[in-house]
């Protein structure tokens, strides 16, 4: 399957700062990239889907000037938490889809914000 | 409105078999994926199925039935390694990935 990495592992922020949490598709060009939010004892929640070169599609309930995706390339897209409060924090995990079989996503091992 | 249940918590014996179930209701079907997923790690794939049987796959083994709604994953030789929660994803009609709360699966020796 597809490699992907993120950065940073985890951060500690205070609250009121902003944090960028890249993803990178480290062998394939990924057409679409997908993240997601994780509260603990929860299953993912789907935040945004971004595609390359476009506009990222948010998820009801998100809000897309707080959670900025920029997808530049078939290679990288970045998460931006503006403005963190402590209800922001969270695992964040993105994933990617390509060509690939079965429509399978590839999923990072996930960014632990937490904001003091 | 679309829908994946699946049982909240399992416990199982080492060495034993376990079956997770899960039901869905979706806006159309475009296959169902079974992930894997240990305590503060990201999901790793299990499987997919996109037409009605079983898929095998070494201890785990993958079952849907299309017209029931119904999937459930096997897991044969239960290791402690096994204790994660396990997660039933279907994509519907627009390709997006609707996502279960995952079973709890705990392995007792």
């Amino acid at each position: 399957g597809a490699v992907v990495s993120q950065h940073p592992s985890w951060v500690i922020c205070k609250s009121g700062t902003s944090v960028k949490i890249e993803c990178r598709s480290l062998d394939f060009q990924a057409t679409t990239m997908f993240w997601y939010r994780q509260f603990p004892k929860q299953s993912l929640m789907l935040m945004a889907t971004s595609n390359e070169g476009s506009k990222a599609t948010y998820e009801q309930g998100v809000e897309k000037d707080k959670f900025l995706i920029n997808h530049a390339s078939l290679t990288l897209s970045t998460l931006t938490v503006t403005s963190a409060h402590p209800e922001d924090s969270s695992f964040y995990i993105c994933s990617v889809s390509g060509d690939r079989d079965h429509n399978e996503q590839f999923f990072g091992p996930g960014t632990r914000l937490t904001v003091l | 409105g679309q829908n994946i249940d699946q049982p909240t918590e399992m416990t199982a014996t080492e060495g034993a078999i376990v079956q997770i179930n899960c039901t869905y209701q979706t806006s159309g079907f475009n296959g169902l994926f079974w992930y894997q997923q240990h305590a503060g790690e990201a999901p790793t794939f299990l499987s997919y199925n996109v037409l009605d049987g079983l898929e095998e796959k070494g201890r785990f083994s993958s079952f849907l039935s299309r017209s029931k709604g119904y999937s459930y994953l096997l897991l044969k030789e239960l290791q402690m390694k096994d204790s994660a929660s396990y997660l039933c994803a279907v994509m519907d009609s627009n390709y997006q990935l609707i996502w279960g709360a995952g079973t709890k699966l705990i392995i007792k020796p």
